[in-house]
């Protein structure tokens, strides 16, 4: 089955400067790649995702990366501010087959102001 | 917020008994899903359905049981099998058809002593 590592389990930055969270998946028909964020307490939810047949995805401050050939992806947050900061969980899964997210261990973001 | 709901928010409960945790939404979503989220861990799969009538095991299925008789609601039993059943509980829905996205439930957080 499908695994999913993620790196750092935690990060701390400077408010204004850039995050990156990285992800590396086993199988290599998963073709749907979403990134969620859970605040402190709430309920995880998504904020970008990437399907397989793209390289790269936008909006606005925060971008995904998948390199299909090694198998991983990347969430970039830009300009981070104090309300970036929260667990991000990315996940990844094969589309059409129950649609079964397998999430990497999280990795806590700490944006310090 | 709203559209799938999770009750109750904190439940207790002695070693041996079953326990079962309420999920509901009005979002019209043929599927959902049951995880368990422990600390360092993300998010892992119990069960999942995608229609009515029909559920499938996820990876930490042992222990747990589940229902799906209307479309609307997704019950897990926690069962006295469970051997560390002490977690947050998230639900969650997706249409699986234009959007891939899982909506999820406030969680609720179980504590067997």
């Amino acid at each position: 089955g499908e695994n999913v590592e993620q790196h750092p389990s935690t990060l701390s930055v400077q408010e204004g400067d850039s995050a990156v969270i990285k992800c590396t998946y086993s199988d290599s028909a998963s073709n749907y790649f979403p990134w969620y964020k859970q605040e402190l307490g709430k309920r995880p939810q998504l904020i970008i995702d990437i399907r397989s047949n793209v390289g790269e995805k936008k909006d606005q401050r925060i971008a995904v990366t998948l390199n299909k050939t090694a198998k991983h992806f990347s969430l970039h947050i830009t300009e981070t501010q104090p309300e970036d900061s929260a667990v991000y969980f990315c996940a990844a899964t094969r589309l059409g087959y129950g649609n079964k997210l397998v999430f990497g261990a999280g990795t806590i973001l700490r944006v310090k102001s | 917020d709203g559209g799938i709901t999770q009750s109750p928010k904190y439940l207790f409960r002695k070693e041996g008994q079953n326990v079962t945790l309420s999920c509901e939404q009005n979002l019209n979503h043929d599927a959902m899903y049951w995880y368990r989220q422990d600390p360092g861990q993300g998010l892992r799969l119990i069960y999942y359905s995608q229609i009515v009538n029909d559920f499938q095991k996820g990876d930490i299925a042992e222990g747990y049981s589940v229902s799906r008789e209307k479309k609307e609601s997704f019950p897990l039993t926690v069962t006295s099998a469970q051997k560390n059943p002490t977690a947050f509980y998230l639900c969650a829905s997706s249409t699986s058809r234009d959007s891939y996205e899982q909506y999820f439930g406030p969680g609720t957080r179980l504590t067997v002593t």
